[in-house]
């Protein structure tokens, strides 16, 4: 069976200081990976996906980037926090042609 | 450009009672739509999706959708709610052939009294 992790559960940050979340699928290889945000009450923003290693897509950036440097690693990063960065970020993976994704627990940000 | 318009931001209803969540898409091709549902603090779940076929898709927990293709619409229902279907529901929808982009709703919160 698949398994999808995020880390970590949840992030306290100042503006202005760096992130980095992560993602990873285990069980499926050559999934594709999705990064999405979503504000509080909010809908879910799709930001990134990537269908490969070492290829990443922007849908919409929001002052983030996104890696894949492994088959089941995704990576979502900035140098830089804005209070806008503020939400729940989710990763999720498809199967190719299959139109479901399955998503992760998230990992919940506030930037103060 | 795909759009997803979910026009109950909340609906509340006795548990028994049976519920229908209203989702409407636009978009010109062939497509997936699929409802997910999200419980509080969690991630999101998938409950059902349609793409092809009979237009009544059956999902987990008791949930369906019916696929409209002359009103644009992909309804969820249930007939007989618990407690513990509380969430929101979100409505998505994606192009079928070589996109990875999924469009989702506003998402409707739906509160069942016991």
């Amino acid at each position: 069976a698949q398994t999808i992790h995020q880390w970590p559960v949840a992030e306290i940050k100042a503006v202005g200081s760096p992130l980095s979340l992560g993602c990873t699928i285990k069980g499926k290889s050559s999934p594709n990976l999705y990064w999405y945000w979503q504000a509080t009450g909010g809908t879910l923003q799709q930001l990134f996906y990537s269908i490969t290693v070492g290829q990443v897509e922007s849908v919409v950036q929001l002052n983030l980037s996104a890696s894949r440097p492994k088959d089941d690693q995704f990576i979502l990063s900035t140098e830089k926090l804005l209070l806008s960065h503020s939400g729940f970020y989710l990763c999720a993976w498809t199967r190719t042609g299959e139109g479901t994704l399955y998503f992760g627990a998230g990992t919940r940000l506030s930037v103060l | 450009t795909q759009t997803v318009s979910q026009s109950d931001a909340h609906v509340t209803v006795f548990e028994g009672d049976s519920v229908e969540l209203r989702c409407n898409y636009s978009y010109g091709g062939s497509i997936y739509l699929s409802w997910y549902i999200q419980h509080h603090g969690h991630g999101l779940q998938f409950l059902l999706k349609y793409y092809s076929g009979n237009p009544v898709v059956q999902g987990v927990n008791g949930f369906e959708a019916e696929f409209s293709k002359s009103d644009s619409s992909f309804h969820l229902r249930k007939a007989s709610v618990h407690w513990s279907d509380s969430a929101v529901y979100f409505c998505a929808v994606s192009a079928r052939a070589g996109n990875y982009k999924y469009v989702f709703g506003a998402g409707t919160r739906l509160k069942v009294i016991a």
